[in-house]
């Protein structure tokens, strides 16, 4: 399995506060990516980075920013959550274009009550 | 608009007999498909993959087939098992290495 670990595996929060979830990889790989995933809309694309400080938009960004100081880590951050944004997270890591294949996390599953 | 469709959300089949999952896409600039496997509380998990080149792609007990002409791709699984059991998600690569994934089909392989 893919080494990539993500923190926390469930939160419960309130609307209007901050959430920050973490992604972490051993593998080195350059591209990481946040999704979610809702009943009957498969695993949607939140935001994307392509190496350190490098991040663009998916195809759901509003309400998220994202983060990538280190090849590893890639922190995705609610900054005033709402109820919409209960959902299952998901970080994947790709080594890069040739590849396709892109290898998941176990997910963190975030409730905003 | 949803570019990549499950259009069955469910599919039940016997032990030892053939899975065949459904996939369509609008796209034409895809490049690359997968199909995913995930089980409850799990992270979805890579299966197998076909490049737009190809029409035919086969690792052990699965087989996808691509169909470009109609947009349609399909996961064979034979034979069926009951670990098996699980959502497949079919997924298609765009531009950036981008992966658009459609709604998932529900396998239950019944012993």
């Amino acid at each position: 399995d893919a080494g990539i670990t993500q923190s926390p595996r469930h939160k419960v929060t309130e609307t209007g506060t901050p959430v920050t979830l973490r992604c972490h990889q051993t593998e080195n790989h350059r591209y990481m990516y946040w999704y979610r995933q809702d009943p009957g809309h498969g695993l949607r694309l939140i935001h994307y980075s392509y190496g350190v400080k490098d991040t663009d938009k998916g195809e759901v960004s509003d309400g998220y920013s994202v983060s990538r100081s280190k090849t590893e880590d890639f922190l995705l951050t609610l900054e005033s959550a709402t109820s919409s944004q209960t959902s299952v997270y998901f970080c994947a890591i790709s080594a890069g274009l040739a590849a396709g294949e892109q290898y998941f996390g176990p997910g963190t599953r975030l409730t905003v009550t | 608009d949803q570019q990549v469709k499950q259009n069955s959300p469910s599919l039940s089949v016997q032990e030892g007999r053939i899975s065949i999952l459904n996939c369509d896409y609008t796209n034409s600039m895809f490049d690359y498909f997968l199909w995913y496997k995930k089980y409850p509380a799990e992270g979805p998990t890579f299966l197998i993959s076909i490049s737009s080149i190809k029409d035919k792609n086969e690792d052990g007990r699965f087989t996808v087939f691509l169909n470009k002409s109609a947009k349609h791709l399909s996961l064979h699984i034979v034979p069926s098992q009951p670990g098996d059991s699980a959502v497949y998600f079919c997924a298609a690569r765009g531009a950036g290495n981008m992966l658009t994934f459609g709604g998932g089909t529900r396998l239950m392989v019944k012993p």
